[in-house]
Formats: C-alpha cells, structure tokens, sequence
C-alpha cells in the first residue's frame, strides 16, 4: 500500500506571496490532517478534514486554509508569507475519524520564506 | 485546553541500560496517549498507543490517570532506539484526529 505522499517536497517562496501545499492520504482513508513543525514551536496542528469537512481547526490565523477533495486529497493554502512561516507542512492521514485511529504521515513539504 | 509536557529534550543511556521518556499530560476529558517515533531520516511513525496496550520493539508505557502521566519505558536500550520521541494525546470526546504533541525527547544509545 502506497504511504501518505506530499508535493512538492520542497519550496522557497518570498514575503508576501501564497503558497499551496498538496497531500495525498493512503487508499480508503477519509481523514486527513495537516501540521506545521518548527524547531521553536514543535508540531502544531493545523486543522483536520474528514468527508470534504473540516472539522477541527488548530490556533493558526486565516492566511492558512485547507480543503479535501471527493478523493480525499487534500491541499493547504498560505496567503501573505511571513518569514515566520518558513517550517516543515506535515499532513497525515487516519481511516476513519476517531481519535484512536493511528495516523500516518507524509514526509513533509520543507517551506522557506525569504 | 490539552497540554502535553516533555521534560528532557535530550537522553543519553548506554546500551543495555533501562530507558524512560517521561511524558505528563493535561487535558479535563478522557484523553488517548501515544507515542510517535521518527528515525533518522525518516517520517514519523506510531510506536504505541494507550488503548492497544501492547509491547512494540520492547517499549511500553502505562497510562497513570492519576499523575496524568504516560511515560514510555524499555528495560534494556538498543542502538537502533536512537530517534526522535514524541508524546501526542487525542481527545476522545469530539477531539476527531487533533494530535498534541509534546516537544520531543532525543534518545541517544550509546555503545
């Protein structure tokens, strides 16, 4: 079974731009999460999609959004780069949406904001 | 608000010698506790889960509602334990797939 897949896996944008994240979940899983990692702040949770949804949402301000498709891919979307948003985009995706469920993860997309 | 606290950011044991990450948590609701792994190099991964109650590469942990604790323990340190270690909680009660994760704890196995 193919794993948890992100694009790009890299990206360096500037302050002030937007920037649009991609993730693929594993097969039949409906629930995908995104989180950001920074070496000041550690993993911080974005927000989560189930079903097209979102369904929980993480203390971010709104230049970041998300979306899943019917295929339960699903994208995350910075407006207005910061130098602060320069981190590592996890997503990680679970098959069904209760908390128990093992999440599994992409190997991340490396943003640098300059 | 959920909370999870990582004490150590780094622990060095020898080989042979026991391991124990510590990993204290809050949360007013009934949480579930795991602990994820990421290798050098690699994605971050599930080593265990509180609702499992299994014994995953020789790790345990136990959760302790009572000192909100569940710290992850290996009696006898390998080289190849050598990562990055990271307490995470869920809320069961309407939490879906909101993981907190700790800071992290770097184990170190020395030979």
């Amino acid at each position: 079974k193919a794993g948890v897949t992100q694009t790009p896996r890299y990206l360096i944008k500037t302050r002030g731009q937007q920037v649009t994240l991609s993730c693929s979940p594993i097969s039949g899983h409906r629930s995908v999460s995104w989180y950001q990692q920074t070496p000041g702040q550690g993993l911080q949770f974005l927000f989560e999609y189930f079903s097209e949804t979102q369904r929980n949402k993480g203390n971010f301000p709104g230049r970041f959004s998300g979306r899943q498709f019917s295929n339960s891919r699903s994208e995350m979307n910075v407006s207005t780069l910061e130098l602060g948003d320069s981190a590592l985009y996890l997503c990680a995706s679970s098959f069904t949406g209760t908390g128990d469920n093992e999440q599994f993860f992409g190997p991340g997309t490396r943003l640098t904001v300059l | 608000a959920q909370r999870v606290t990582q004490p150590e950011k780094l622990l060095s044991v020898f080989k042979g010698a026991p391991v124990e990450l510590k990993c204290n948590y809050s949360y007013s609701g009934s949480p579930e506790l795991f602990w994820y792994v990421q290798y050098s190099r690699q994605r971050l991964q599930l080593l265990l889960r509180h609702i499992s109650r299994e014994s995953i590469k020789g790790f345990t942990a136990d959760l302790n509602k009572g000192e909100t604790s569940f710290h992850l323990k290996k009696p006898f340190a390998q080289e190849e334990d050598s990562a990055m270690y990271y307490c995470a909680l869920v809320g069961v009660t309407g939490g879906g797939n909101k993981l907190t994760f700790g800071t992290g704890t770097q184990l170190k196995v020395e030979l």
